[in-house]
């Protein structure tokens, strides 16, 4: 079947980066995508990236490109999704979900990033 | 970048039929761009109903279904429940880059 399981809530200051973590189980990791997108308060769903675990190639919205860094450690079966120069749009819930061809499944559970002075 | 373009909001009666649209700022939605469907409710994850334009999981209800309409994907809403009132996102790809849709919220009223 397959979960993912993400990292805890993170407060960051301005100009500081984050590091998410996405932890996948029950499946081959190294046989799937994973999707990362992000949700700010009250909107609507932004897709971020793609990353191949296997190979750790990788896909950005042109939006992120620059600012967004995703990763793999086959060793763990995570990936990661690093956002630098943090600023208070980036406020929001971070999900991973896994490529399954032809869907997108399962979902992590979320991780809410704040940025606030 | 492209624009996907979703109503803001609609309102179904119980039992009735409504039908959400996902359009593309670059023309026409195709199968090419493999459409697909999330909902999301209050508080949760969303989660995929329809998959490459007209693929259901075995958890989606089968008053869902996708198609193409009109230059647009599509997602239709039949015999409307009052548990369908959710935050409804398409998700179009072009070339490898993935796109959402703008969303939409359906109240079942």
């Amino acid at each position: 079947q397959g979960r993912l399981v993400q990292s805890g809530a993170e407060v960051k200051k301005p100009g500081a980066s984050v590091k998410l973590s996405c932890k996948a189980s029950g499946y081959s990791f190294t046989n799937h995508q994973i999707h990362w997108m992000r949700q700010a308060p009250g909107q609507g769903l932004e897709w971020m990236g793609i990353i191949s675990p296997g190979d750790g190639a990788t896909i950005y919205a042109q939006k992120f490109q620059g600012r967004v860094t995703m990763t793999s450690d086959t060793s763990t079966s995570t990936v990661y999704v690093e956002v630098s120069s943090l600023r208070s749009e980036d406020t929001g819930t971070y999900y991973c979900a896994r490529r399954l061809p032809p869907g997108i499944d399962p979902w992590g559970q979320g991780t809410l990033v704040t940025v606030s002075s | 970048q492209a624009v996907v373009t979703q109503e803001p909001s609609l309102t179904v009666s119980p039992g009735g039929t409504v039908t959400l649209t996902c359009a593309s700022s670059t023309g026409a939605v195709t199968s090419g761009h493999f459409p697909y469907w999330f909902q999301q409710k209050p508080g949760q994850v969303p989660r995929t109903l329809i998959s490459d334009t007209t693929n259901k999981h075995s958890w989606t209800p089968a008053r869902f279904s996708g198609s193409l309409l009109g230059g647009k994907a599509a997602l239709i809403l039949s015999n409307a429940q009052p548990e369908d009132e959710a935050d409804y996102y398409c998700l179009l790809s072009y070339n490898s880059i993935r796109v959402f849709g703008t969303g939409t919220k359906v109240t079942v009223l």
